[in-house]
């Protein structure tokens, strides 16, 4: 079992709409929780850190579950601009960061 | 603005060949990253150090070596290619401590023929 599960999707949306991406992890004992963005041919970037108490950053809102192990991430008012890989990633310890194998959107006008 | 660069965008290499992936960084971090990064894999980690000379294996360091002379710059060595490490190489590098933000390099495509 992968240590951090995400549905690979890909989602189609069309602008304006909210979708909602979940993201599983197994180690109970992580630490510190991200969204990461990944545009196609490009390197993965901070999109936001995700905290307990639940995080947002205009339209995009991100939620940690630490009973469940389940970390989320919603868009509102969906972009074109917001096409991409969103990867969910799960810190352990100092070094010790885990990805997810990312979920695609892709928003359509 | 911090900048991570590495020194190929594509590379194509012939199945035994040495290769070598180079990483620098400018931002003065004391973490760089190695990874591979597969369809349906995800990001995987195969080196990574935390200091200069100092490195630590990942979770996929078999056939893989990693040189670091030099605060900002990280090498990744493959001593014979083959085939099954035909992927994306990306670098990252970060501060020292818990929870701090991975920069990562533009990759490198690696194709083994």
């Amino acid at each position: 079992r992968k240590e951090v599960e995400q549905d690979p999707g890909p989602f189609n949306v069309p602008e304006g709409a909210t979708v909602a991406f979940n993201c599983t992890y197994s180690n109970s004992a992580s630490q510190s929780f991200f969204w990461y963005r990944q545009d196609c041919r490009k390197e993965p970037k901070l999109l936001m850190s995700v905290y307990s108490s639940g995080n947002e950053d205009g339209r995009f809102t991100a939620q940690l579950n630490r009973a469940s192990q389940y970390i989320s991430l919603l868009i509102r008012d969906s972009k074109l601009s917001d096409s991409a890989t969103y990867l969910c990633v799960v810190n352990n310890n100092n070094n010790d960061m885990r990805f997810g194998a990312g979920t695609r959107l892709t928003v359509k006008p | 603005d911090v900048k991570v660069t590495q020194s190929s965008r594509y590379l194509v290499k012939r199945t035994g060949e040495k290769v070598f992936l180079e990483c620098v960084q400018d931002m003065d971090h004391e973490n760089m990253f190695w990874y591979r990064q597969d369809p349906g894999l995800g990001l995987r980690l195969i080196y990574f150090s935390y200091d200069v000379k100092m490195k630590e294996k990942g979770d996929i360091p078999e056939g893989y070596s990693v040189s670091r002379e030099k605060k900002e710059r990280f090498s990744l060595i493959l001593e014979s290619a083959s085939t099954n490490q035909t992927s994306m190489y990306l670098c990252a590098s970060s501060l020292a401590g818990q929870g701090y933000e991975q920069y990562f390099g533009p990759g490198t495509r690696l194709t083994v023929t």
